[in-house]
């Protein structure tokens, strides 16, 4: 299958730890991205791989791999951390791309 | 820096036909996948499909038979065409540059979104 699952909805409090999930058969062979989304605008990565944040992300954001599960932690939430947060990564079967669901962090 | 500048028009009536373009400037034309991500109103991303500088493509199983991607590697333009347009076809539509390195795949380049409404 080449789904990706995400909690809909996570929340955090002010200066706390969040990790937002993505499951998925196709994660036990490739890597998962990461991607935050404010509303009203187009959707930014934050992180990929096993171990790789773009310049000018935040060292706050972090990612982990375990078998089929994907995982983005978000350290020391702010405000500004308040998004959608999107994983992807590439099906095995015809290298189609997969979204998943999409977590709704709200920062409390 | 990457940019991505997308046109096409944002009004449309059911069964007609999507066009989009996207120019990417700042930055080789080669080596990456050029990609289109739509999101319905209040919805999640879905990935469209994505083409090379060889003209080579990958498609989401569940639009292939509507798509239709090309390639303008001398404009650095690559475009989108879904034809048989439903309502549910409305969307934000992104342009995207991708890439594969080993076990990883990314999009690293957004343009900035068009709004295609499909209404009669």
């Amino acid at each position: 299958s080449s789904e990706l699952t995400q909690d809909p909805a996570l929340s955090v409090a002010l200066g706390q730890t969040v990790r937002i999930t993505c499951q998925g058969d196709s994660l036990r062979s490739y890597y998962a991205s990461w991607y935050q989304q404010k509303p009203g605008q187009a959707p930014v990565l934050v992180f990929y791989g096993r171990n790789n944040r773009p310049s000018g992300i935040s060292d706050r954001f972090s990612g982990s791999n375990s078998g089929n599960t994907a995982s983005l932690t978000i350290t020391g939430a702010r405000a500004e951390d308040e998004a959608d947060y999107y994983c992807n990564c590439r099906d095995t079967v015809d290298n189609h791309v997969v979204f998943g669901g999409g977590t709704k962090v709200t920062v409390l | 820096q990457v940019q991505l500048r997308q046109w096409g028009a944002g009004q449309l009536k059911p069964s007609e036909t999507l066009s989009l373009t996207c120019e990417a400037s700042g930055g080789s034309f080669n080596g990456f996948y050029w990609t289109w991500v739509r999101q319905s109103p209040g919805k999640g991303l879905e990935w469209i499909a994505e083409i090379n500088h060889s003209g080579g493509t990958h498609h989401n199983p569940s639009l292939k038979s509507r798509v239709t991607m090309s390639i303008d590697i001398s404009k650095n333009q690559f475009s989108l065409k879904l034809k048989s347009l439903t309502a549910a076809d409305t969307a934000v539509y992104y342009c995207a540059r991708g890439s594969i390195v080993s076990t990883i795949s990314t999009i690293d380049y957004w343009g900035q979104g068009a709004l295609v409404t499909v209404s009669s």
